[in-house]
């Protein structure tokens, strides 16, 4: 069973920072299959990148996906008051715990 | 666009079997475009994917839920189901309807979802 593990736990940083998210699996995974979500408190999910790199409906170029093998990267490169929420990575059935971006 | 919408009971006691509905509006479940997918998140806690149905019934479950999870389609109605027996105060979260999709070249993911509803299980 694939384990995912996300990184830092919670990154503290002030809006129009860049915010670099990781995700790395505990072997290496196919890339087509990792997905981000962002969730905002009190709402669901919302998908931002499939396959890694492919960037879902709506979401805006601020928002990146990287990475191959086991590990993964989430980039916000200016953030804006709304990107302060919880992102997961997913593959196949598991979720990773997920990384808090919270104001500075 | 595709709206979600969950509806079931808000609680359920210990050893009862939980029903929760997820209606679909904007799509037709018939059209073969998705999976229809439930996910949980117990409170403050991460996410939990539970499983997922095809238009045309075929069903992928959880592992650990195997033996008390059944997902249901009734495309006559545009709405599929979840049911999950011997509820135990373990499985009090926030259930999720979501939708599956298939991006091409081994790419999937979650692209429309429900507002989730808390189910609480307690006596």
């Amino acid at each position: 069973e694939i384990v995912l593990t996300q990184s830092p736990g919670t990154l503290s940083l002030s809006p129009g920072e860049r915010a670099t998210l990781s995700c790395s699996a505990s072997q290496r995974i196919t890339s087509s299959s990792l997905a981000w979500y962002q969730q905002r408190p009190g709402q669901a999910p919302r998908l931002l990148f499939y396959g890694a790199s492919g960037r879902a409906s709506g979401i805006p170029d601020r928002f990146r996906g990287s990475g191959s093998g086991a590990d993964y990267t989430l980039t916000i490169t200016s953030l804006e008051p709304d990107d302060f929420a919880v992102y997961y990575c997913q593959y196949g059935w598991s979720f990773g715990p997920g990384t808090r971006v919270d104001v500075k | 666009q595709v709206h979600l919408q969950e509806s079931g009971p808000g609680l359920v006691k210990p050893s009862q079997t939980l029903s929760l509905t997820c209606s679909v509006s904007g799509d037709s479940i018939s059209s073969g475009d998705h999976y229809y997918t439930w996910v949980r998140q117990h409170p403050g806690k991460g996410l939990e994917w539970l499983g997922y149905i095809s238009h045309s019934g075929t069903t992928f479950y959880n592992p650990s839920l195997k033996s008390r999870i059944t997902i249901s389609v009734d495309t006559s109605k545009n709405q599929f189901s979840l049911r999950l027996t011997s509820m135990t105060a373990a499985d009090t979260a926030v259930y999720f309807c979501t939708t599956r999709k298939y991006y091409g070249s081994g790419s999937y993911g979650l692209d429309y979802w429900g507002q989730g509803t808390l189910v609480i299980v307690s006596s």
